[in-house]
C-alpha cells in the first residue's frame, strides 16, 4: 500500500498569512494527489486534483505543488473561512490512502 | 444538481450486522466509479471500498471479508453491507464519487455507526 505522510500535523495561523502543507507518497504516485478541506461535522470538500488542478468554484488563493513524491498544498492570504483540517489522498491505487490531515488553526 | 444522501447508520452490537444506503441523484452511480470512507470520532479519513462503473469491487484489508459493496442501478443507490462489526468500526461513513482521474469530487453528508454493547 502507498503511505501519504502529511507535515506538520496541526498549525498556528493568522488572516492574511500564507499557508504551506506537506504531503510525501511512500512510492511515485505521478500526478495522482488530491487535496481536500474539510470543517468540523462535515464531509471533506474537494480543493485541488492532479496534484495542481484547482476545483470548479474553489478560490484562486488555494495551489498545489509537486516534486517528485513530495506535494505541497499552498494558501496564498489566509481567510477566516480557511481554518479547517486539510488532507492529501493519492489516487494512483487502491487503497486511495489519506494523509493523516493538517489542522489549520487561527493564531 | 448532484446529491448523495446517506442512509442507515445507528447503533449495533459488536458482532452485529448493518446496511448503509446512498441515494444518489444528478448523475448514474452505474456510470461512475463510487466509494466508502469512513471517518471515526476525532481521527482522520480512511477508504474502505470502491465498486467500479464495470461491477468489479475492491475493499480495504480492515474490511474485506466482513463488508461488501453493491448498487442497485434503477434506483440509483450504492449499498454498505457490514456484518462482524466491531467496536473499532465506529465511524462516520461518507459513500463518494469518483471524478476524473480519481478524486473523490462528490460526497454525502455521512452517516454515523456506533458499535457498542
Amino acid at each position: 500500500d502507498i503511505q501519504m505522510t502529511q507535515s506538520p500535523s496541526s498549525l498556528s495561523a493568522s488572516v492574511g498569512d500564507r499557508v504551506t502543507i506537506t504531503c510525501r507518497a511512500s512510492q511515485s504516485i505521478n500526478t495522482y494527489l488530491n487535496w481536500y478541506q474539510q470543517k468540523p461535522g462535515k464531509a471533506p470538500n474537494l480543493l485541488i486534483y492532479a496534484a495542481a488542478t484547482l476545483q470548479s468554484g474553489v478560490p484562486s488563493r488555494f495551489s498545489g505543488s509537486a516534486s517528485g513524491t513530495d506535494f505541497i498544498l499552498t494558501i496564498s492570504g489566509l481567510q477566516p473561512e480557511d481554518f479547517a483540517t486539510y488532507y492529501c489522498q493519492q489516487s494512483y491505487s487502491t487503497p486511495r490512502t489519506f494523509g493523516q490531515g493538517t489542522k489549520v488553526e487561527i493564531k | 444538481d448532484v446529491q448523495l444522501v446517506e442512509s442507515g447508520g445507528g447503533l449495533v452490537q459488536p458482532g452485529g450486522s448493518l446496511r448503509l444506503s446512498c441515494a444518489v441523484s444528478g448523475f448514474s452511480v452505474s456510470s461512475n466509479h463510487m466509494n466508502w470512507v469512513r471517518q471515526a470520532p476525532g481521527k482522520g479519513l480512511e477508504w474502505l471500498s470502491v465498486i467500479y462503473s464495470g461491477g468489479s469491487t475492491k475493499y480495504a484489508d480492515s474490511v474485506k471479508g466482513r463488508f461488501t459493496i453493491s448498487r442497485d442501478n434503477p434506483k440509483n443507490t450504492l449499498y454498505l453491507q457490514m456484518n462482524s462489526l466491531r467496536p473499532e468500526d465506529t465511524a462516520v461513513f461518507y459513500c463518494a464519487k469518483d471524478g476524473q482521474g480519481g478524486p473523490f469530487d462528490y460526497w454525502g453528508q455521512g452517516t454515523l455507526v456506533t458499535v457498542s454493547s
